[in-house]
């Protein structure tokens, strides 16, 4: 029979080209924003973070960028090389504690 | 230094019996999280223990998941009377004490533990 399942963004892309991952978020008030690398069979990796404060924060070949006013968060990864492909999530920590809430995320597909 | 560990790495049970998975979190660290990722998708909270205060236990499904913590370091997750939909990978993750001047935010997961109800 037909099976229905859920499947993740996907993006493709060249190896030695940049790769931009969007992510919308839901709270206005999360002060706290963290995008993880997930590849098979593993738990997630931590990436780069950026607080509320800020809206530019850059790390080795990846960039996070936050816009406040619409909700939206972005990975930008330079020179993207195959041991990149993973899915991506971006994860959001409201203004107490320490509980965060994850994407759906998107797997990114390198081509040598 | 060693990272997250948890146990077992796979698991399969049949409808209606109980399960306990552990994390071991790393030392030293007082904040310990328990998440679950069914196929393709993102990671859903489970619940939350930092230090001595009264866990988060929002995100627990029904009441047959339940979590405890002894001596603030090893964890156990007990699912009671499995249901196939319970079938997922169930994530720690550790992190430093955190506070709002941003240190200790970071979570640090480990690998996993793959739960398939029959």
């Amino acid at each position: 029979g037909e099976s229905v399942g859920l499947h993740l963004p996907t993006l493709s892309v060249q190896e030695g080209d940049n790769s931009i991952i969007n992510c919308a978020y839901s709270n206005s008030a999360s002060d706290y924003f963290i995008w993880y690398k997930q590849e098979s069979g593993k738990g997630p990796q931590f990436i780069i973070d950026i607080r509320s404060n800020m809206d530019k924060r850059q790390g080795q070949r990846v960039t996070v960028l936050l816009n406040k006013t619409v909700k939206h968060l972005s990975l930008q990864i330079a020179a993207t090389q195959p041991g990149d492909s993973a899915v991506y999530f971006c994860a959001e920590r409201a203004n107490q504690g320490g509980k965060l809430i994850f994407g759906q995320g998107t797997e990114l597909s390198v081509k040598p | 230094g060693a990272g997250v560990s948890q146990s077992p790495s796979n698991k399969v049970t049949e409808k209606g019996k109980d399960v306990e998975l552990r994390c071991d979190p790393i030392s030293g660290h007082t904040a310990l999280y328990w998440y679950r990722q069914s196929l393709g998708q993102g990671l859903e909270f489970l619940i939350y223990f930092q230090g001595n205060s009264a866990p988060d236990k929002s995100g627990l499904p029904s009441d047959r998941f339940s979590a405890e913590r002894t001596g603030g370091s090893v964890s156990t997750l007990t699912i009671q009377r499995t249901q196939q939909e319970d079938s997922a990978v169930y994530l720690c993750a550790s992190s430093p004490r955190w506070t709002s001047g941003g240190a200790g935010n970071e979570q640090f997961f480990g690998p996993g533990t793959r739960l398939t109800v029959l």
